[in-house]
């Protein structure tokens, strides 16, 4: 079992906005700002997309944005295009000096 | 431009032990802020973090798999290597490794991967 918390699936159609949730506790989501989030296509290596919980590296969309409230993590994908199909994975930081992930979330663009 | 790529057997017996070696290029493990960290993906399933090296040696482990577990620098400074221990089928997975930016706490970029299948 996943220390992170997502849902399996989520989905929408291209235009519409969806949010991923990745839920922990207060040793890891709550209680650090050093929540991550990747973008898994098939067969191929995780990319990141959002780090330090809201901060985007040069070159990913802004359609993609990163939040947190308490121990919940979320990744909000607006605008959805059908190349978004794909898997998402967040991860964070803990007090115990390591990272954890999240079961990941497969996005379907209906 | 940053690239890291992982290799080593790719079939394993039970009981034996994986090596598997980052090489790095475009950045040097020794830099400040730098570290390397080795993920891995069994198939079908979940990212699993596994450890990092960072630049100044200091190494943090998976708490479930510490006692399997060794990471060190290459004598080059432009490999990591990950060791693990007691190889079993459930260790099975694509193993990545990953520039770890301490500043800002992320892993980018990634190596391709590579799968290791651990089956007699």
């Amino acid at each position: 079992q996943s220390a992170l918390t997502q849902p399996p699936s989520v989905s929408g159609s291209p235009g519409q906005s969806v949010t991923i949730s990745c839920t922990g506790t207060s040793s890891d989501v709550g209680g650090f700002n050093r929540v991550s989030w990747f973008q898994q296509l098939p067969g191929t290596a995780p990319k990141l997309l959002i780090y330090e919980v809201v901060d985007r590296p040069s070159g990913v969309p802004d359609r993609f944005s990163g939040s947190k409230s308490g121990n919940t993590a979320s990744l909000t994908i607006s605008g959805l295009q059908t190349e978004d199909e794909a898997d998402y994975f967040c991860c964070s930081y803990t007090r115990r000096r390591e990272w954890v992930f999240g079961g990941g979330t497969k996005l379907t663009v209906l | 431009q940053v690239t890291l790529r992982e290799s080593g057997p790719a079939l394993l017996k039970p009981t034996q032990s994986l090596t598997l070696t980052c090489t790095l290029s475009g950045f040097s493990i020794t830099t400040g802020g730098m570290g390397v960290s080795w993920i891995r993906q069994a198939p079908g399933k979940a990212l699993e973090w596994l450890g990092l090296v960072d630049w100044t040696d200091d190494k943090f482990y998976s708490t479930s798999l510490k006692t399997r577990l060794t990471i060190s620098k290459g004598a080059s400074n432009t490999q990591v290597v990950l060791t693990m221990t007691d190889m079993d089928p459930v260790d099975t997975a694509t193993y990545y490794c990953a520039r770890a930016y301490m500043n800002s706490w992320l892993f980018d970029p990634w190596g391709p991967g590579t799968l290791v299948i651990v089956s007699s």
